[in-house]
């Protein structure tokens, strides 16, 4: 198990054009998450899958934002016609299921709007 | 959400032990203490949690206050690898939740050779 993989890294978009995430969490964790952190800031939860279901979504996810877990394993975040203020570093993590002590995290795709 | 409080920074030496405090004075009785900390450039790690009792494990130990109002992350030997932000978190297990964390700023941790 090489824990929960987030790709790209690093994406540096023009202000305007959409991007996509893709998170791969720990095989067999039924929950994922997403979260985005600005700088000096802790993270700030975004959204929530329990297996393929999105049940929960903040505030902060405006109607730019979409997520989709279409099979229950990995999950794509995609953000349309973006902004300078999307630029962040975006967190996935994932649990085995809702009593877990831990989630884990990936290392994060960095975000910069240019 | 409950609401934590933590200090801002910290410093410690190498090899001594530090106490990093939280208060969460509207903690919930569904409500576990958890704890993650975030090395730079990392996402965040997960420490320790613990509802009610001290806990121990390989990283930590956990003291909880009595009231639960309170609460003390200790790392026996800090090592320079320790150097991070460590979030004291309120978790509730409720299902209507999700269980998702909420992070506050954190404490920083600077751990002086």
């Amino acid at each position: 198990d090489t824990g929960v993989s987030q790709n790209p890294r690093h994406k540096i978009t023009k202000r305007g054009q959409n991007v996509t995430f893709r998170c791969d969490p720990i095989s067999e964790h039924n929950r994922l998450y997403w979260y985005r952190q600005t700088l000096g800031q802790g993270p700030e939860f975004l959204t929530y899958f329990q297996n393929e279901a999105q049940l929960e979504k903040s505030r902060l996810l405006s109607d730019r934002f979409s997520a989709e877990r279409p099979k229950g394993s990995f999950s794509t975040l995609e953000i349309q016609r973006t902004e300078q203020g999307d630029s962040a570093m975006y967190l996935c993590a994932s649990s085995r299921d809702p009593t877990g002590a831990e989630a884990f995290f990936g290392q994060g795709t960095r975000l910069t709007v240019v | 959400d409950a609401k934590t409080t933590q200090p801002n920074s910290m410093e410690s030496n190498e090899e001594e032990p530090v106490h990093l405090p939280c208060n969460h004075s509207t903690i919930s009785g569904t409500d576990y203490i958890h704890w993650y900390r975030q090395l730079p450039s990392q996402g965040p790690e997960y420490v320790i949690h613990g509802l009610t009792s001290n806990v121990n494990n390989r990283m930590a130990s956990l003291a909880i206050a009595e009231d639960r109002k309170s609460s003390t992350l200790i790392l026996h030997r800090a090592t320079l690898r320790d150097a991070a932000v460590y979030y004291c978190i309120l978790r509730d297990v409720g299902e209507t939740s999700g269980s998702r964390l909420t992070f506050g700023e954190g404490t920083q941790l600077t751990v002086n050779p």
